[in-house]
Formats: C-alpha cells, structure tokens, sequence
C-alpha cells in the first residue's frame, strides 16, 4: 500500500526562523510535486520535481527531492507571515500522473 | 487563465439523497480527478478519469460514482448520501499522460450530509 507521510503535521514558526517539512514515501516514483492551500482556498502547485536530486528554489522556499531515499524537503528560509498556509507534498505513483497526497503540514508563522 | 470550475461551493443533503457533483475543466486537459480533503488525512483519490467515458477507482471509491460523457465535465455522484460524506470535495484536472504536469484544482465543494 502506497504511503506518503509528512511531518511534522503542525508547525509553529517564529518569523525570521528557518526550518524544513519532510516528506516521505513508500513506492518507486520519481515525481514529486508541492502544494500550497491557504484557508478555504484551493490548492495551489508550488514545485514540480522530476528526477532524484532536483531541487527547485522561489522566493523562501527550496524543495529538494532524493528518490533513493523516497524522500522530498521543503525548506524554509527567514519565515514571514504569508508562508503561512498548509503545504502539501504528493507523489505521482506510476508516472502516470496519478497522485496521492500527504496528510498536509500546517505552518503558523508568528510575529 | 485556466480555470477548474465546482459548480458548488458549499452543499447541504439529507441522509438517503442522490447528490451531484459537477466539474467543468476549460483547458481541454485529458485527465480529471476527484478527491476528498478531510483534516489530518490530507487528499484521498476517489475517481479519476484519462478519457471520455473512461473512469477508474481511486483508493476510497465506496459510495461513490463518476460520470464523463464529455471531456471537459467529470461528474461526482454520491448513490445515497451518508452522514460519513461529510467532506470538503476537490476536483482536479491535468493534460495527459507520459509526461509530468501538476493539476489544476478547483475551488472545492463542501458537502455536509445530515
């Protein structure tokens, strides 16, 4: 059975801080994608990663992913307030453009 | 601007009830997608769909059913609605298979079955 597990789940951030979401998964992919939903909102793409060792940067954020390890990164560097949001990481099972999605990690940044 | 439309934002049905869910994709993307977000579980696939009348089981497909007799419309049905239904609703689109592209989300639907 195909898992893809985030954590943490909560995450509290003082502004200025950095700090890394983990994204871990249990089938052969290599294709690993990020998503951002802000409250009653929908889900935004943020990073597409296609091959082990990717890695994507924009803005505060840099998504890594190592595909020996079945594992994706999204690092955040000197929080502010509008990161704050529920991140998603998915994976494309099969490379088939059939996704299944973490359980989401929601990041509070605090003044 | 691409667009991933849900007819409804927010839905209320009674226990027993045959609801629709309608989804209209203006990118003449291949493939749909339907899931459900409820809290701490993230997205779970329910039905997705590469082709006009084509659809395949996703991992929760229980009391549920998709419809696509045209390719920019994938319909979600729910038989006979259960209070267990109670769920925010995401439908998604992406062009074709083969090759890697993120989907496109709708707004979401949240039903609330009582």
């Amino acid at each position: 059975e195909l898992k893809v597990e985030q954590n943490p789940l909560f995450l509290s951030m003082q502004e200025g801080k950095n700090y890394t979401i983990y994204c871990n998964y249990s089938t052969t992919s290599d294709r690993l994608y990020w998503y951002r939903q802000d409250p009653g909102k929908s889900l935004e793409s943020l990073f597409v990663l296609l091959s082990n060792g990717a890695v994507k940067q924009e803005g505060r954020l840099m998504a890594s992913l190592d595909t020996k390890a079945r594992l994706s990164t999204l690092h955040i560097t000197a929080a502010v307030h509008d990161l704050s949001a529920t991140y998603f990481c998915a994976v494309d099972i099969y490379n088939n453009n059939d996704m299944r999605f973490g359980a989401g990690t929601r990041l509070t940044v605090k003044p | 601007d691409v667009k991933v439309t849900q007819s409804s934002r927010y839905l209320v049905k009674r226990t027993g009830e045959k609801v629709f869910l309608e989804c209209v994709q203006d990118m003449d993307h291949e493939n749909m997608f339907w899931y459900r977000q409820d809290p701490g579980l993230g997205l779970r696939l329910i039905y997705f769909s590469y082709d006009v009348k084509m659809k395949e089981k996703g991992d929760i497909p229980e009391g549920y059913s998709v419809s696509r007799e045209k390719k920019e419309r994938f319909s979600l049905i729910l038989e006979s609605a259960s209070t267990n239904q109670t769920s925010m609703y995401l439908c998604a689109s992406s062009l074709g298979t083969g090759r890697a592209y993120g989907y496109t989300f709708g707004s979401g639907t949240r039903l609330t079955v009582v």
